[in-house]
């Protein structure tokens, strides 16, 4: 059985502070792994893609992958009023073209 | 604004109606994925179309219809839906080969039924 796990939150943090998406994936063979951000009503929006074990950094976004513990996350610096969303962790985990396998998604909620 | 365009944007339809969801994408990509999403749930996979070519059916009734009439275009039929099939209907579209492509989602069709 392949499964995505996130917290589903709410996780709330203050403008400007360090907000922080986990995900643990069932199946070591993993190799690609997404986060996506949904806004209320409208459908998700990729935001950042990692495939090999360390971090990745795009702006104020960061990604981290430990494929050793099944665990990847989502650091975002100086968090906005403007990242409140469900971010949504998805995970492929077989061969290209094969669809993506979807956490439940972890609600973020910024205040000012 | 998104690269894979679904129309229509909203969809209210009774039981015994006939209506069809589309897809396009000019991304040259050749795998393109037809997601159902519930209200605070995540996306679920219905079907994957590869080179035009079914390659993956999520065991989804029949009254789901998908068609791939060329590289860039994706429809879903729907005949006889039930109240629980209302949702939000996502497109997305990738490269095939290799793996670390991603998914690139439409905008989604927002469907009701009565």
């Amino acid at each position: 059985q392949k499964e995505v796990e996130q917290n589903s939150g709410p996780l709330s943090v203050p403008e400007g502070a360090i907000a922080s998406l986990n995900c643990t994936y069932s199946d070591r063979v993993s190799q690609s792994f997404f986060w996506y951000r949904q806004y209320s009503g409208k459908s998700p929006e990729l935001i950042m893609s990692i495939y090999s074990n360390g971090d990745k950094e795009d702006g104020r976004f960061t990604a981290q992958l430990n494929k050793a513990s099944q665990y990847v996350s989502l650091l975002i610096r100086d968090s906005q009023p403007s990242d409140s969303a469900t971010y949504l962790c998805a995970v492929r985990f077989d061969q290209a073209g094969t669809a993506l396998i979807f956490g439940k998604g972890t609600t973020l909620s910024v205040s000012s | 604004d998104t690269e894979v365009t679904q129309t229509p944007k909203h969809l209210v339809m009774g039981m015994t109606n006939k209506k069809s969801l589309k897809c396009e994408q000019h991304m040259g990509h050749r795998a393109m994925y037809w997601y159902k999403q519930k209200a605070k749930k995540p996306p679920e996979l219905m079907f994957v179309y590869s080179y035009e070519k079914l390659s993956i059916n999520e065991s989804v009734p029949s009254r789901f219809s998908p068609e791939c009439p060329n590289s860039s275009l994706l429809n879903l039929h729907l005949h006889a839906l039930q109240p629980e099939d209302s949702a939000l209907y996502l497109c997305a579209s990738s490269q095939w080969d290799g793996n670390n492509q991603p998914q690139h989602f439409g905008d989604g069709t927002r469907l009701s039924i009565l």
